[in-house]
């Protein structure tokens, strides 16, 4: 079945610091990969996507390229802000679970300070 | 548009209870999604339902189940609650048809504590 590993946390960063969060996947065929975010006391919000190898997800000037020969995802922001800090999921939809069904790493809390 | 909506937002009960938790989907979003978020994990799927059926089942027990209405919200049951079904769950709204193409939304969740 589908499953996503991503590194664990906490993250602890200074603000302005360059941010990696990695992700590799496990799915059949081609499934198609997304980074949540999610702040103190709220839900998920899609924070970017990619539906094709090679496909570059980007939002917020947050980045993730969809890696087949790796099964990789990772998330990656040149310069964070205190107003990042929150907890985000690698996840993934299609293969061998359906399109519908979305499967989420364990998500890796990110604390910027100032 | 209010976006997916749930309630209640939190909701204490006791082992052996039963709890429904409800969701209103996006507006002119037709499929409704349930998701168990345990503390410092990531959400785990527990059903699908669209055209009022459930099209597609997480690995949980039949103590869970749900309902969609006419109008596309949904109810999620949970009986003889246990200790361990304390979480946060999270409704998500999406378009059937094109899941490809359209973002499934998210709500606030419902914050359940069994006791």
């Amino acid at each position: 079945g589908n499953s996503v590993t991503q590194m664990e946390g906490p993250v602890t960063l200074s603000e302005e610091a360059f941010l990696t969060i990695n992700c590799t996947y496990t799915a059949t065929g081609y499934p198609s990969l997304f980074w949540y975010v999610q702040y103190p006391g709220e839900g998920l919000q899609l924070l970017l996507k990619a539906t094709k190898a090679d496909d570059k997800g980007s939002n917020k000037g947050f980045e993730a390229t969809y890696r087949k020969e790796t099964t990789s995802f990772h998330l990656e922001k040149g310069s964070v802000q205190v107003s990042d800090s929150a907890v985000y999921f690698c996840a993934l939809s299609g293969g061998s679970g359906g399109y519908q069904k979305v499967t989420f790493g364990t998500g890796t809390k990110l604390q910027v300070i100032p | 548009d209010a976006g997916v909506t749930q309630s209640p937002t939190h909701l204490i009960k006791t082992r052996g209870q039963q709890v429904t938790l409800r969701c209103s989907p996006k507006s002119g979003h037709d499929t409704v999604s349930w998701y168990q978020q345990a503390l410092g994990q990531g959400p785990q799927f527990i059903f699908q339902y669209y055209e009022e059926e459930e099209r597609q089942r997480g690995n949980f027990p039949d103590r869970f189940s749900g309902h969609q209405f006419p109008n596309y919200s949904s109810e999620l049951n949970v009986n003889a609650l246990l200790l361990g079904d304390s979480a946060l769950y999270l409704c998500a709204s999406s378009f059937f048809v094109d899941p490809l193409n359209t973002e499934a939304f998210f709500g606030q969740g419902t914050r359940l504590t069994v006791v």
